[in-house]
């Protein structure tokens, strides 16, 4: 099974600052790497796919980059709206895997 | 509009068992994957199961293998997960998500339903 570990835990920020969240995988996933955007009582959304590519309706601040092992999702500036908790997940193998995940909170 | 509306939640015993339900709209279900996702509370989250386009393959994580079982209705665009042997450790908010195909990203993702195993 494939350990992603995300780093930090938790990111204290200002709006307007910004964000650089990490995954790093125990094995290559190549670029079969996703991130997704979770606020408190909604359901995860997709923000990026195979580690670089925005899904739809996504803004432009929102990037990932990344292959092999090591992922990066960054918040170019942070808006109100992006304060929550970020998952990575993986699916260069089964079982699919999810990292513990990186919450986003207002300093 | 892509809609998943899960139900069948609630409160099971230990080595009780229940049914999920994941109803699907706005979009061919033949054509895409369907997964089971689940967050303990306060936990991160878990993919469960997945089964492919056509219902012809299925996956599990290894925790509910033997215990839980996939599957799809065509003719009521539904899935569901069938749940047996529950352990209190399978309680958790359970959130179905469709994918293009089985290995794909999941693109849109249910409301959830919880599920809360205790004597």
């Amino acid at each position: 099974e494939i350990v992603l570990t995300q780093s930090p835990a938790t990111l204290s920020l200002s709006p307007g600052e910004r964000a650089t969240l990490s995954c790093r995988a125990s094995q290559t996933v190549s670029s079969y790497l996703d991130w997704y955007q979770q606020k408190p009582g909604q359901a995860p959304r997709l923000l990026i796919y195979d580690a670089s590519n925005r899904a739809t309706g996504i803004p432009a601040r929102f990037s990932g980059s990344g292959s092999g092992t090591d992922f990066t999702l960054t918040i170019s500036s942070l808006e109100p709206e992006d304060f929550a908790v970020y998952h990575c997940q993986q699916r260069g193998n089964w079982p699919l895997t999810f990292g513990g995940g990186t919450k986003v909170e207002i300093k | 509009e892509v809609q998943l509306m899960e139900s069948g939640g609630g409160l099971a015993q230990p080595g009780g068992s229940l049914r999920l339900s994941c109803a699907a709209s706005g979009f061919t279900f033949g054509r895409h994957a369907m997964s089971w996702v689940r967050q303990a509370p306060g936990k991160g989250l878990e993919w469960v199961s997945t089964i492919s386009p056509t219902g012809g393959t299925t996956y599990y994580t290894d925790s509910v293998k033997g215990r839980f079982t996939i599957s799809k209705d065509f003719s009521k665009n539904t899935m569901y997960l069938q749940m047996n042997s529950l352990r209190a450790e399978d309680t958790a908010v359970y959130y179905c998500a469709q994918s293009t195909g089985s290995s794909n990203p999941f693109d849109f993702w249910g409301l959830g339903t919880l599920v809360t195993v205790s004597s």
